[in-house]
């Protein structure tokens, strides 16, 4: 099984560009996430969508646009990029019955200069 | 939110047992307490979750006392595969999750 997809898995950005991350699972899974990583810190909730059509703010959603475009897919846009979203980007889902583990992408990582 | 506070650091060495405290004095009722497993450039990977008493696997046992107040990981007999960040949460059953990893616990393994 492939479980959570991301692509691409390296990518550079000059500030203002925009940018589209990609994230696929192959679970099933009604709930879909979307995480941020900066160095030696825990990860952040940036979006989630507890179900197809439907997307909330997470803890840190500034500077981000989310799109569930289906049961499977799940991506995060930069609209207009600043160096102060350079990070490793995670995507995850889970089943929506409740306290159910996420399974984790293997991350996109985003240097933006 | 469900916060948790673990150290950020701990070493062991090879055929150790290691065991990881959570504190997480204000868990709600409904909240379980899940552990996650992140090596470097992965994702994290579930290791292992329960509500109350002792939950065990084939990866690691979770023990968590009457007041849910706080939690142990405890893995039996570790190797140099297990130096990872080690994340503990309290998941919030509502349909809509926020959830909060926090720094995590840093294992190192040595020979």
């Amino acid at each position: 099984n492939a479980g959570v997809t991301q692509t691409p898995k390296f990518q550079v950005l000059k500030t203002g560009q925009s940018m589209t991350l990609q994230c696929a699972q192959d679970m099933n899974h009604n709930s879909m996430y979307w995480y941020r990583q900066d160095p030696g810190m825990g990860l952040r909730l940036i979006y989630y969508s507890a179900s197809e059509g439907t997307t909330d703010k997470g803890e840190v959603p500034n500077g981000y646009n989310v799109s569930r475009l289906n049961k499977r897919e799940f991506s995060l846009r930069l609209e207009s990029a600043a160096p102060s979203q350079t990070s490793v980007y995670f995507c995850a889902s889970s089943e929506s019955r409740p306290n159910q583990p996420q399974h984790f992408g293997d991350g996109t990582r985003l240097s933006i200069l | 939110l469900a916060k948790t506070t673990q150290p950020i650091s701990m070493d062991s060495y090879e055929g150790q047992e290691v065991n990881i405290t959570c504190s997480h004095n204000n868990i709600a009722t409904n909240d379980y307490i899940t552990w996650y497993q992140q090596f470097p450039s992965q994702g994290p990977r579930f290791i292992i979750q329960g509500y109350k008493t002792k939950v065990t696997n084939e990866v690691a046992s979770l023990f968590i006392p009457a007041d849910r107040k706080s939690s142990t990981l405890s893995l039996p007999r570790v190797s140099l595969s297990d130096t990872a960040v080690y994340y503990c949460l309290a998941l919030m059953d509502t349909g809509r999750r926020a959830l909060t990893f926090g720094s995590g616990t840093r294992l190192q393994v040595q020979p």
